[in-house]
């Protein structure tokens, strides 16, 4: 696809339940990111990967949090026994290495 | 650490009025900064970048200067559009390192 896609677009959770996130980097992007954006905040970084590796993962709030990007694609965020803290705007980016960042539209998440 | 502070908002301004959005780092040596711009709904787009001291970003008619004796990236647009309307996020990338680190973000809304 042209841009960075991000699925779902909203995701209701009752608290304890694990939840699945999915990133759709653009096409040869080497460089994948995820931030959490709270209502009314700017984004802060959660993790980092270049190709399949995870090279930073020092923004992961617990180890309820957990990331993959097996082939190096597309990115899955984990977050196990949720909790209302969780409860955010969770945005990828991917990037050419070097280049400027380009965002999804990210999932809204809302733990009840 | 590094970090990114914006005037707060919201800035109320009427159309063709001049904008100005501040925006002051802290980070070691000379970080790339960037303006993002945030619609409602949706993800963060890039508006203009800097990579070096006194380089000047500018986009649809945005601008911003890089200002390393200062430690700024202040925001202009000399006529504002009720398009315009969104929440604007300054960031910086520190030398070492991709992540982004963000401002809060401030509230632009122009009215006709």
């Amino acid at each position: 696809g042209a841009g960075v896609s991000q699925s779902p677009r909203y995701k209701v959770a009752k608290r304890g339940q694990d939840v699945a996130l999915r990133c759709d980097p653009i096409s040869g992007h080497v460089s994948l990111f995820w931030y959490q954006q709270a209502l009314g905040q700017g984004p802060e970084f959660l993790t980092y990967f270049q190709n399949e590796a995870q090279l930073d993962k020092s923004g992961l709030p617990s180890d309820r949090f957990f990331a993959e990007r097996p082939e190096g694609s597309v990115s899955t965020l984990k977050i196990q026994r949720t909790q209302q803290e969780d409860s955010a705007v969770y945005l990828c980016a991917s990037s050419s290495w070097g280049q400027p960042q380009h965002f999804g539209d990210g999932t809204r998440l809302s733990i009840l | 650490g590094d970090s990114v502070t914006q005037m707060e908002g919201p800035v109320t301004l009427s159309e063709e009025a001049f904008l100005t959005i501040n925006c002051t780092y802290t980070a070691t040596g000379y970080p790339s900064l960037f303006w993002y711009v945030q619609y409602p709904g949706e993800g963060l787009q890039l508006l203009l970048k800097a990579t070096k001291a006194d380089d000047k970003g500018s986009n649809k008619g945005f601008e911003a200067t890089y200002r390393k004796e200062t430690t700024s990236f202040h925001l202009e647009k000399g006529s504002v559009q009720v398009s315009d309307s969104a929440v604007y996020f300054c960031a910086l990338r520190p030398v070492s390192g991709n992540k982004l680190v963000f401002g809060a973000g401030t509230i632009l809304r122009v009215k006709s």
